[in-house]
């Protein structure tokens, strides 16, 4: 079975700083990725998904993401964050050809200081 | 606009009680999926349906039931057999063999 590590529960950065959010998986082969935002109290979007390809991928809102198979990584970034990206962060993980199930990490919460 | 609707987004009762909470979708996906938030637990999947009249466990589906009737309706009950009702619950739906997934925006349930 697939699963999904987020190894940071909660970041912190200033605004016009910097992100990196780090996702690890595992999985025999290349599975399908994505990162999805949560805003408090709502729901979650789609920022970006991989399925296989350019292993930079762009997303909405300014964010990227690059899969690296060595490290089994899927990282989010962002080279420049803003008050209103404050939110929680998942990385989810899906077995490409079976059930549409997707496995979602616990969460990575950004905090953004002016 | 298309979308997922859940209703309502505030709903408390009582211990023993069962509750449903509704999911609506006019999105036309076939596959749709409940999910229970608790504080750094992330999402876990309760139940998932990829096609009207068929719907399968997820992986903490004790205490819980669904339905799926309509293409566009998958309502959730909450039994009295639930031992920690109170959390965050998330519907959300997909295409027939797409993996990306289409979010409600939540019902948040207290359960006193």
């Amino acid at each position: 079975a697939q699963s999904v590590t987020q190894p940071d529960i909660h970041i912190t950065v200033s605004e016009g700083a910097s992100l990196e959010l780090r996702c690890n998986y595992s999985y025999g082969a290349t599975p399908y990725l994505f990162w999805y935002v949560q805003s408090p109290g709502q729901g979650l979007q789609l920022l970006l998904k991989y399925f296989s390809g350019d292993t930079l991928v762009q997303g909405i809102k300014g964010f990227e993401a690059e899969f690296k198979r060595s490290q089994s990584s899927f990282n989010l970034r962002k080279p420049s964050v803003h008050w209103s990206d404050a939110a929680e962060y998942f990385c989810a993980v899906a077995i490409p050809g079976g059930y549409q199930k997707v496995t979602f990490g616990i969460g990575t919460k950004l905090q953004v200081i002016p | 606009d298309g979308g997922i609707t859940q209703s309502p987004k505030y709903l408390f009762r009582k211990e023993g009680q069962n509750v449903t909470l509704s999911c609506e979708q006019n999105l036309n996906h076939d596959a749709m999926y409940w999910y229970r938030q608790d504080p750094g637990q992330g999402l876990r999947l309760i139940y998932y349906s990829q096609i009207v009249n068929d719907f399968q466990k997820g992986d903490i589906a004790e205490g819980y039931s669904v339905s799926r009737e309509k293409k566009e309706s998958f309502p959730l009950t909450v039994t009295s057999a639930q031992k920690n009702p109170t959390a965050f619950y998330l519907c959300a739906s997909s295409n027939q063999g797409s993996y990306e997934q289409y979010f409600g925006p939540g019902t948040r349930l207290t359960v006193t």
